[in-house]
């Protein structure tokens, strides 16, 4: 089946600290990636995509994410984490076929302590 | 929230009562999605339309009905709620082609009691 994982429920970091919160992903084809943060009581914000082109991609916030086709993995990435990174992040995998639906990881809760 | 309003935010109903949530846009964008967060399953698809009337069963779709009859409407309805339909809901909306992000409102947090 096709799919997104993102095997830590939650990462704890400290503030200045590099931050990775990982994404694998199951697809056939290749794959359009996508990262969201959810911030307490609000919808979710786009912060970064992959889709084709250099495997290394920057977004929001200071954020990038590395995409590894031979480890099918999509992992989200920041130098210097801050408090106010802490939230609900989810990676996602827009399948090629059919309807092309975004498919949601159950997501991982970062915590950046001061 | 990139022209997308969900309404109510918030609802309390009572089991075996219909309940609809209301998703507008102002984007104009072509494919309109409901969601549902719950802990541990992430967001999983309802429903979602790729047109006026052109609507289509996501993964859990059971107990769901939608309608959209504007481009810049779509309904979600649950028929006769029940309490595992406590969850909150997004609506979210994206341009045509697969390279594009979607765009999520801020939720709707329905409880069934």
């Amino acid at each position: 089946a096709q799919s997104v994982a993102q095997p830590e429920d939650q990462v704890n970091v400290a503030e200045g600290n590099p931050l990775t919160v990982k994404c694998t992903y199951s697809v056939s084809g290749n794959p359009y990636l996508f990262w969201y943060v959810q911030y307490p009581n609000r919808g979710l914000q786009f912060l970064l995509k992959y889709i084709t082109g250099d495997n290394l991609v920057k977004g929001s916030y200071g954020f990038e994410a590395e995409f590894n086709k031979s480890q099918t993995s999509f992992h989200l990435k920041k130098p210097s984490a801050l408090v106010s990174d802490s939230a609900l992040y989810f990676c996602a995998v827009r399948l090629l076929t059919g309807f092309q639906k975004l498919v949601f990881g159950t997501g991982t809760r970062l915590l950046v302590s001061p | 929230d990139a022209g997308i309003t969900q309404s109510p935010r918030h609802k309390v109903t009572e089991t075996g009562t219909p309940v609809t949530l209301r998703c507008h846009q102002t984007e104009n964008h072509r494919y309109m999605y409901w969601y549902r967060q719950d802990p541990g399953h992430g967001l999983r698809l309802i429903h979602y339309s790729y047109g006026v009337k052109d609507t289509d069963k996501g993964e859990v779709s059971d107990g769901y009905s939608v309608s959209r009859s504007k481009t810049e409407d779509f309904l979600l309805t649950l028929e006769s709620a029940t309490s595992s339909q406590t969850s909150v809901y997004f609506c979210a909306i994206s341009e045509n082609t697969a390279n594009t992000e979607a765009f999520f409102g801020q939720g709707t947090r329905l409880t069934v009691v």
